[in-house]
């Protein structure tokens, strides 16, 4: 089977940065991907590591390591509009979309 | 651009009751999925299609049918509906391309089975 974990819950300043963790056990991983939640709505994409190292898109970074199994996503200059869940997902080799649980993450002044 | 609409946004049934939600995407997708979201579960898929005629079973498929007659349209049929079966449901429609790979969500059913 496929399995991701994450924190349930991260709280954060505004203004500060904070790193999301995933490690995931699947087979036939193609890559990881993070996506972000607000409440109500659906999941947005926020970015894509197919290859090992950083990604940077704007505020967000995200990082693969395929030999430990593990990625993170990194939110830099908090706002409070990143008050969100944020979902780390494998890309299994039938071009699947396996998801962790989520990590709420709560953006305080 | 619609990108990926999903109707109806809430819906009540009685147990036993049998519905369809549908799904259509605009952007020519090949790759189409369902997905179902509980509480602190995560989203969990239930269906997926590669293309036009093809599907096959995710995580949760038990209760749940689907078809895929056009690129566009991917409908997600509740048999029997049962009160396990309450919960949120995503449509997703995918491009597949290495750095460019991203699933994007319709807005959401959400389904209570009483």
């Amino acid at each position: 089977g496929q399995s991701l974990e994450q924190p349930s819950e991260v709280t954060a300043v505004e203004g500060a940065i904070v790193q999301i963790n995933c490690t995931y056990q699947t087979s036939g991983f193609y890559g990881l991907s993070w996506y972000q939640q607000h409440d109500g709505g659906a999941p947005t994409f926020l970015s894509y590591n197919g290859l090992d190292g950083l990604e940077e898109t704007g505020r967000f970074s995200s990082f693969l390591s395929r030999s430990d199994s593990y990625g993170y996503l990194l939110l830099q200059e908090l706002q409070m509009k990143d008050s969100a869940s944020y979902f780390c997902a494998a890309q299994t080799g039938a071009n699947n979309l396996f998801f962790g649980t989520g990590t709420r993450l709560t953006v305080i002044p | 651009n619609a990108g990926v609409t999903q109707t109806p946004k809430f819906q009540v049934l009685k147990t036993g009751q049998s519905m369809t939600l549908q799904c259509a995407q605009d952007m020519n997708h090949e790759y189409m999925s369902w997905y179902r979201q509980d509480p602190g579960m995560g989203l969990r898929l239930i269906h997926y299609s590669v293309g036009a005629g093809i599907t096959d079973q995710g995580e949760v498929p038990n209760g749940y049918n689907v078809s895929r007659s056009t690129t566009e349209d991917f409908p997600l049929r509740l048999l029997s509906a049962a009160p396990s079966q309450t919960s949120v449901y995503f449509c997703a429609s995918t491009n597949w391309g290495g750095a460019n790979t991203e699933a994007f969500f319709g807005q959401g059913t959400r389904l209570t089975v009483v």
